[in-house]
């Protein structure tokens, strides 16, 4: 009973290949965020959906395409990999978009672009 | 703007004594503030948050921080440290507005030796 979940756990692809990651919750939360974690740790806000509505675009190249089916999943496409797109990318999930809803975070897919 | 600095990207203890992981924000208002612990290759968990009720926050595994407005801190301890708790720690900052953005802090890696 998984509450946050993420496929694949590991993806390793050659550079300038198109692939994307899966996450899904079952919390029945609102929200749904991706957040890229770099080799040195730092963790950093990519998008937000809620209610299948992008509301958070930080600086992120246009080849990483967000797409929300519905409110339990939020998918990332990544096109043209590169190899500084290698990190662990985590997917969350909050009960609405405020300030002091407890993010959930799923496991990680750790990215490795050769 | 918001930030978060943590004081110590290493803290060594011995199992049984006293841990204590620092963090201090720059917030232009009160904000929620968190924190996470990331242990090898896991996602991350909440240990604990503060929204601005009670300045003494208990969380999970006998963790518990204290914010400090008049200090911009936020620091994480526990009274007696457990093998278990070596792991990641992020000190984190909500942004004050209905969109859930979250800002972490560098990590803090805490060593448990025996």
């Amino acid at each position: 009973d998984t509450a946050v979940s993420q496929t694949p756990k590991y993806l390793v692809t050659q550079m300038g290949n198109d692939k994307s990651i899966k996450c899904e919750q079952n919390l029945g939360h609102d929200t749904m965020y991706w957040y890229k974690q770099d080799s040195k740790k730092f963790l950093k806000i990519m998008f937000s959906y809620n209610n299948k509505e992008l509301i958070i675009n930080e600086t992120v190249p246009n080849r990483f395409s967000p797409k929300s089916p519905d409110k339990a999943h939020l998918n990332l496409h990544i096109n043209s990999l590169e190899l500084g797109d290698s990190a662990v990318y985590f997917c969350a999930s909050s009960q609405l978009a405020g300030e002091s809803d407890t993010q959930y975070f799923g496991p990680g897919t750790r990215l490795t672009v050769l | 703007a918001q930030s978060v600095t943590q004081l110590d990207s290493h803290v060594s203890v011995s199992e049984g004594t006293p841990v204590l992981l620092r963090c201090n924000y720059s917030s232009s208002y009160s904000p929620s503030l968190f924190w996470y612990v990331q242990h090898p290759n896991k996602g991350l968990q909440l240990l604990l948050k503060y929204t601005s009720a009670a300045t003494l926050v208990k969380g999970i595994n006998g963790f518990e921080a204290e914010f400090k407005k008049s200090e911009t801190s936020f620091h994480l301890t526990k009274p007696s440290a457990h093998m278990s708790d070596a792991a990641e720690y992020f000190c984190v900052v909500s942004r004050g507005s209905t969109l859930g953005r979250l800002y972490f802090g560098r990590g803090t890696q805490l060593t448990v030796w025996p």
